[in-house]
């Protein structure tokens, strides 16, 4: 099955304890992307890859950081997690053109509490 | 200025009854793809419908279609025959132009509550 998968689904950590998040596909698609989600604000870019090392920043990028290793996955870093940082996270690929959903798979989401 | 526009912010709807969801979006770029997703409480995205700039007619999938109106920059979600799983958050998004960074810009939501 053709999926995107995020780990943790759900994650409480303390300010400033590193943590990650990882995502993984299989369908060997180019592009992946991280997205938070807060209420009344919709989802926003934070990070993107076109390729395996090529990154570049999103919309919101500040306090993050990515790695793009290997084609199938893209870990989300939080160096230094504060409270600020809660919020909804979704992994998400594509290849553009592919099948009738314009290319792009989400992960399940990762809700993501800094206390 | 909002590039996807959603003005909606909650909407109750009687069981078997048609809704629509609005939303505008604004972009220069000739080429464009529209998105609709629905977000149940449960968190995930679950994609619905999409429609290419380039495409001459209204996408459909079952019970959804979009109306797609080029010219007002308009790209309503239509939902037939609502049923009670039908609420939840409803998202339009867009991808703008054909190469570099396939970013989603969202709208900030619709909340879709059907009505028994």
């Amino acid at each position: 099955e053709a999926q995107v998968t995020q780990n943790p689904r759900y994650l409480i950590t303390v300010t400033g304890k590193k943590l990650t998040v990882t995502c993984s596909q299989n369908m060997n698609h180019e592009y992946m992307s991280w997205y938070r989600q807060d209420p009344g604000l919709g989802l926003r870019q934070i990070y993107y890859s076109m390729n395996v090392e090529v990154t570049d920043k999103g919309d919101v990028p500040e306090g993050y950081k990515v790695s793009r290793k290997e084609k199938r996955n893209f870990p989300l870093i939080l160096e230094s997690p504060s409270p600020n940082q809660t919020s909804l996270y979704f992994c998400a690929s594509s290849s553009r053109g592919t099948g009738g959903s314009g290319g792009y798979t989400f992960g399940s989401g990762t809700r993501l509490t800094v206390v | 200025a909002q590039k996807i526009t959603q003005t909606q912010p909650g909407m109750f709807v009687q069981e078997k009854e048609a809704v629509t969801l609005d939303c505008t979006y604004d972009t220069s770029d000739p080429s464009y793809g529209l998105f609709w997703y629905k977000q149940p409480s449960s968190g995930e995205m679950i994609f619905l419908i999409y429609q290419g700039s380039y495409d001459q007619q209204n996408a459909t999938e079952g019970r959804y279609s979009l109306n797609f109106q080029k010219a007002r920059k308009s790209a309503n979600l239509v939902i037939s025959a609502s049923q009670l799983g039908d609420s939840a958050m409803y998202f339009c998004a867009m991808r703008e132009g054909d190469f570099g960074n396939e970013k989603l810009t969202f709208g900030t939501g619709t909340r879709l509550t059907i009505i028994p």
